[in-house]
C-alpha cells in the first residue's frame, strides 16, 4: 500500500536555525497538510496546501513557516529562524481525489525536531 | 471554537476483552464529520474509523464501532476481542463539514493491551 514518507526521522537543530522537514506524498493525491504535535500534546493542525497554494492554515503557521512543493513529488515545511518551542513531531499527510474530501488523510511517520 | 476533549490518558485491556475510549467535542455546527486515528509505536497514523454527523447509524469498521450521540455531543469507540496489536494511542478527531480540511485533534489515549 502506498505510503507517505517523511525525512528525516529526527532533526537536531541548533536555535535560531532554518530547518525544512521534508514529506514525499502520495503519489496521486492532490490535498497536502502539516501537522504538529509537542510532546504530551495533541496534534494541531498547521496548513493545507492545494493546487500549489495554501488552502488553509492555523494561527500557529505564521510567518516563520513556510510550505512548498518544489518539484510535483516532495512537500517541504520550512522554519526559519527556529525557536525552542518548535521542538516538536511534524507529520505530514496527504489526501487524494479532488471530488471527495471524505478520502481519508493518509500521514507519515512523522519528523521529531529537536532545537537546542 | 471547536475542540475535541479526551478524558482518558491511559487505559488498560485484557487480550480478548472490550474496551471503550470517550471522547467528547464541541461544535455549533451541524454538518461535521468524526474520526478515530490509531498511532502505534511506528508513529504513522492510521485512519481507524469515521462518522458522518448526518448519519443516525452508528459506524462499524470489524472490531471496532463507534457510539455516536449528536446532542450528547460524544463519539466514543469500542474494541471488541482487543488484540495485542491494538496497544497504541487513539487520537479522536473532528472535522467541519464538506470542503473543509482542518482536523482538530483531541489529547490522546494510549491504550495497553495485556496477554
Amino acid at each position: 500500500e502506498p505510503e507517505v514518507t517523511q525525512t528525516p526521522s529526527h532533526q537536531v537543530t541548533q536555535m535560531g536555525q532554518e530547518v525544512i522537514l521534508r514529506c514525499v506524498p502520495i503519489s496521486n493525491h492532490l490535498y497536502f497538510y502539516w501537522y504538529r504535535q509537542i510532546l504530551g500534546q495533541k496534534v494541531e493542525f498547521l496548513v493545507s496546501f492545494y493546487n500549489n497554494e495554501i488552502s488553509e492554515k492555523s494561527e500557529i503557521f505564521d510567518d516563520q513557516f513556510s510550505v512548498e512543493r518544489p518539484d510535483g513529488s516532495n512537500f517541504t515545511l520550512k522554519i526559519r529562524s527556529t525557536k525552542l518551542e518548535d521542538s516538536a513531531m511534524y507529520f505530514c499527510a496527504s489526501r487524494g481525489d479532488r471530488g471527495d474530501p471524505n478520502q481519508p488523510q493518509h500521514f507519515g511517520d512523522g519528523t521529531r525536531l529537536s532545537i537546542l | 471554537a471547536q475542540t475535541v476533549t479526551q478524558s482518558q490518558p491511559e487505559m488498560s485491556v485484557q487480550e480478548a476483552e472490550t474496551v471503550t475510549l470517550s471522547c467528547t467535542y464541541d461544535t455549533s455546527e451541524s454538518d461535521y464529520y468524526l474520526f478515530w486515528y490509531k498511532q502505534p509505536p511506528s508513529r504513522q497514523m492510521i485512519l481507524v474509523i469515521r462518522q458522518e454527523a448526518y448519519k443516525q447509524q452508528n459506524a462499524t469498521e470489524n472490531r471496532f464501532s463507534v457510539n455516536f450521540q449528536k446532542a450528547a455531543k460524544s463519539f466514543s469507540l469500542k474494541i471488541s476481542d482487543s488484540q495485542l496489536g491494538d496497544a497504541a494511542m487513539y487520537f479522536c478527531a473532528y472535522r467541519r463539514g464538506y470542503n473543509f480540511n482542518k482536523f482538530y485533534f483531541g489529547s490522546g489515549t494510549k491504550l495497553n493491551v495485556k496477554p
